[in-house]
């Protein structure tokens, strides 16, 4: 079964440093890795998709790395600020065998970014 | 392009009522539809995949007539929680495939119910 680990659970920086997320997964027959942003009491916000072929994927001020076969991934900020304060998730999708697949979550890890 | 929005957003009821979440796919047609739940502090959890015009696939330990699934069109599933109880409160976020194209799924911004 597959299951999605996020460590640290939780993380506290001051602005302007650079941080890395990480995320490791048990089984590396997957399809897709997405990270997510989650604000309190709010819906998903997608930040990348990374497909298994893939490995790495840029936005902005993000990038999120993937090592399919170690079964891991990290989610690097740049340069932080206090806006990036949320809760980031990691989902990974396994193989495509059917039209619908459902996304498994790690827990999460919480970051504040003080001023 | 790609929203999908939950009506509720949230919503108080007494225990033993029932209430009806919906998940609409605003400007694509989604023939799989997915259900998850989070608890607080906790992840999204899948409850259920819905299907455009079959059964829903419930996933273990989820009560298929406690929580009631249609999706009778392209962009609209429909969650129903039956006589309802506090253990059931908890975020309610459905998520929507495309029928064609990008795989991604594309997420409701959620709905808060609360069971007093």
């Amino acid at each position: 079964k597959q299951e999605v680990t996020q460590i640290p659970a939780a993380l506290s920086v001051p602005e302007g440093e650079n941080l890395v997320l990480n995320c490791s997964f048990t089984d590396s027959a997957i399809y897709n890795l997405q990270w997510f942003r989650q604000d309190p009491g709010k819906g998903l916000t997608s930040l990348l998709l990374i497909q298994s072929s893939q490995r790495e994927q840029t936005s902005g001020r993000l990038n999120a790395s993937l090592d399919k076969s170690s079964g891991r991934s990290t989610l690097y900020i740049a340069a932080s600020q206090p806006g990036d304060s949320a809760t980031y998730l990691c989902a990974v999708r396994l193989g495509v065998w059917q039209a619908g697949t459902a996304l498994i979550f790690g827990k999460g890890t919480t970051l504040s970014v003080s001023s | 392009g790609a929203v999908v929005s939950q009506h509720p957003s949230w919503v108080i009821c007494k225990s033993g009522t029932s209430v009806k979440i919906e998940c609409r796919s605003l400007d694509f047609q989604a023939t799989t539809m997915f259900w998850y739940r989070q608890f607080p502090k906790q992840s999204l959890m899948l409850m259920a995949t819905s299907n455009e015009g079959s059964k829903a696939t419930y996933e273990q330990g989820v009560e298929k007539d406690k929580f009631l699934i249609n999706h009778a069109s392209l962009t609209l599933s429909t969650l129903t929680v039956t006589s309802a109880h506090p253990e059931d409160s908890s975020f309610y976020i459905c998520s929507a495939q495309k029928t064609s194209g990008s795989s991604e799924q594309y997420f409701g911004p959620g709905t808060r119910l609360t069971v007093t």
